[in-house]
């Protein structure tokens, strides 16, 4: 079955430490996007790619980066600068020609401090 | 700059009502995108309805309609004869850009409450 896989599905740093939380898709999809969802506050956008070897800033990007070798793969790695990363987070991809494509997500990655 | 607002924090509906979870919205393109999308306790997204900027008819999907009013910039979500099942967070979105870069961004999200 065609999907976004997102691992792990908890995750707990300690301080001071680096952790990379992993998105894979099988869907062919160009586009990939990596979300933050805080309670009362919905999905924030992180960072984007649409092609291999590039990508966006979004609105939060700071205290994260992202990389995209392969089209399939965008994992998300949440630095030692990030003074607050307990969240749940999204991983999602769509096809990047139309305006009315929507977002395919995976099941997200709990990240918490401990 | 986007921006989505979804005022209503948390909505109660009786089993079998309607109810109506409102969406406005803030973009200078004239060209954009609105979805609503479900999220159950589960932490899913799941797609609901899409409504595009230039689409002279509200969209339908079964139970959910979108009432657009582009002059007002509200892209309000309906739900028809709710369910149990319809409890969730759902978030009202909208995709801007063009061919090589489009975004999403979401709204803060209304807690649905379907009361048996």
């Amino acid at each position: 079955d065609g999907g976004i896989t997102q691992s792990p599905k908890y995750l707990f740093r300690k301080e001071g430490q680096n952790v990379t939380l992993s998105c894979e898709q099988n869907l062919n999809h160009d586009a990939m996007y990596w979300y933050r969802q805080d309670p009362g506050q919905g999905l924030r956008l992180i960072y984007y790619s649409q092609i291999v070897n590039d990508f966006q800033k979004g609105d939060i990007a700071e205290g994260y980066s992202v990389s995209r070798e392969k089209k399939e793969s965008f994992p998300l790695t949440v630095t030692s600068a990030q003074k607050n990363p307990t969240a749940f987070y999204l991983c999602a991809s769509s096809i990047d020609t139309e305006i009315n494509e929507k977002l395919f997500f995976g099941s997200g990655t709990q990240l918490s401090v401990l | 700059a986007q921006k989505i607002t979804q005022t209503q924090p948390g909505m109660f509906v009786q089993e079998k009502e309607a109810v109506t979870l409102d969406c406005t919205y803030d973009t200078s393109d004239p060209s954009y995108g609105l979805f609503w999308y479900k999220q159950p306790s589960s932490g899913e997204m799941i797609f609901l309805i899409y409504q595009g900027s230039y689409d002279q008819q509200n969209a339908t999907e079964g139970r959910y309609s979108l009432n657009f009013q582009k002059a007002r910039k509200s892209a309000n979500l309906v739900i028809s004869a709710s369910q149990l099942g319809d409890s969730a967070m759902y978030f009202c979105a909208m995709r801007e850009g063009n061919t090589g870069g489009f975004k999403t961004i979401f709204g803060a999200g209304t807690r649905l409450f379907v009361k048996a």
